[in-house]
């Protein structure tokens, strides 16, 4: 069974980075692809980007100038960081997996989800 | 982007009713196009990929068509844990886009 767990602090600073980790069981990183999406009121569901194993990226251009996602295959997670944040980033962050043969595809499973607010 | 519009926003039904949602892709996005369940609280699930092909452990109940820019997703017969919110997603176009989802309740 694949399970993905996001964690990361709560509460963010405006101007500052948020920063999440997922955290995957039941299979490796290295072997799909792995995304990141967020939901607010405001935007519904917002695709973020998503990594390759080999460390290849691809972001959604309207977050691409603040987004970085890596990974960490030694510890099986990845992670996102979103540089000079914003209350417009308040947001439910899910990590995913990409289930596709070349990155974009479908969603599945999903972690549970994490809440970010950016306030100060 | 692609713009995916879903209709209706919200839908009310009895158990055992035929469900019909819809998606409507601003372009031809062939048949990349996945459906999500999601319950209050909890992260979306997949249901359908590709337009019409069931997720694992999915009942048999859900069922999607189309293909290119006009998409089905039915509920053959309404049960009660199906009360959610439903998303579809397109991934023909860079950045994937999701619909604004069509809110179910029970009547």
């Amino acid at each position: 069974q694949v399970l993905l767990q996001e964690s990361g602090p709560g509460l963010v600073n405006p101007s500052e980075t948020l920063s999440l980790t997922c955290t995957v069981s039941g299979v490796s990183v290295s072997d799909h692809y792995w995304s990141w999406i967020r939901q607010s009121p405001g935007k519904g569901l917002e695709w973020i980007g998503y990594i390759y194993y080999s460390g290849s990226t691809t972001y959604n251009p309207s977050l691409k100038s603040r987004v970085t996602i890596s990974l960490d295959t030694s510890k099986n997670q990845f992670s996102l960081r979103l540089s000079s944040v914003t209350a417009a980033d308040t947001a439910m962050y899910y990590c995913a997996r990409s289930v596709s043969i070349f990155g974009e595809g479908w969603f599945d499973p999903w972690g549970q989800g994490t809440l970010v607010t950016v306030s100060s | 982007d692609i713009q995916m519009t879903q209709s209706p926003s919200s839908l009310s039904a009895s158990v055992g009713d035929r469900v019909t949602i819809t998606c409507q892709a601003s372009l031809d996005i062939n048949n990349y196009l996945n459906w999500y369940q999601q319950k209050p609280g909890k992260a979306p699930k997949l249901l359908i990929y590709d337009a019409s092909n069931l997720g694992t452990g999915v009942p048999s109940r859900f069922s999607g068509s189309g293909s290119g820019t006009d998409f089905t997703f039915t509920i053959s017969s309404l049960q009660p844990e199906d009360i959610a919110t439903y998303y579809c997603q397109q991934y023909h176009h860079l950045p994937i886009t999701f619909g604004q989802g069509t809110r179910l309740e029970i009547k």
